[in-house]
């Protein structure tokens, strides 16, 4: 298994609270994502980074800020949370040399997070 | 819009072998198919990928028609820990980083006793 963790596991907070969501890796790959997934809408893509510091945004990044200060870490705030952003969020990496077959996603646990 | 097709369900008997299809009609030469599957509520585990031809590895083996319209992941000899959510994503060609992996609903596989 890929060496995934994220932080917390769980968390429950209210609405208009700001909450950081952690991604760790161990395996020194370039590219980290952020996804979140919902019943009837599978996962979608929030924030994506491709280096420290490089981070651009996916599909459902409206809300959602991410920061990527060191290699290991990736960090996504919801810097108020809102009852819509009530999910379970899961955090990829990819080593994503260049072109084809080698940039397989792997993914961490998830958080499940519930805005009240 | 996932660019998959994939029946949203299906049955098999423990120790047989599981076929799952995949139906992506509008592939592009470049496009990888990829397969994942999701265990209850854990993360998204990777099985296997391939691009034209027939891949094997220790979990699974792909499938892919010569046309490469329609693939299929067969499990050998399904446990009941193969119960779970499989995804068939064909990787999107081009477009940046973080954007190519698209999960559609995917089938849900019941392996049964």
């Amino acid at each position: 298994d890929a060496g995934i963790t994220q932080s917390p596991r769980h968390k429950v907070t209210e609405t208009g609270t700001p909450v950081t969501l952690r991604c760790h890796q161990t395996e020194n790959h370039r590219y980290m994502y952020w996804y979140r997934q919902d019943p009837g809408h599978g996962l979608r893509l929030i924030h994506y980074s491709y280096g420290v510091k490089d981070t651009d945004k996916g599909e459902v990044s409206d809300g959602y800020s991410v920061s990527r200060s060191k290699t290991e870490d990736f960090l996504l705030t919801l810097e108020s949370a809102t009852s819509s952003q009530t999910s379970v969020y899961f955090c990829a990496i990819s080593a994503g040399t260049s072109g084809g077959d080698t940039d397989t996603q792997y993914f961490g646990p998830g958080t499940r997070l519930t805005v009240l | 819009d996932a660019k998959t097709t994939q029946p949203p369900s299906m049955d098999c008997a423990e120790g047989r072998a599981a076929n799952l299809p995949c139906n992506h009609s509008t592939i592009s030469g470049n496009e990888y198919v990829y397969w994942y599957r999701q265990i209850h509520s854990q993360g998204p585990q990777y099985i296997i990928h391939g691009l034209k031809n027939n891949e094997t590895n220790e979990m699974a083996s792909l499938i892919i028609t010569e046309d490469r319209k329609s693939s299929t992941l067969i499990l050998p000899h399904a446990t009941l820990r193969d119960t779970a959510v499989y995804y068939c994503i064909v990787r999107v060609r081009g477009g940046r980083y973080g954007q190519n992996f698209v999960f559609g609903p995917g089938t849900r596989l019941s392996v049964l006793p």
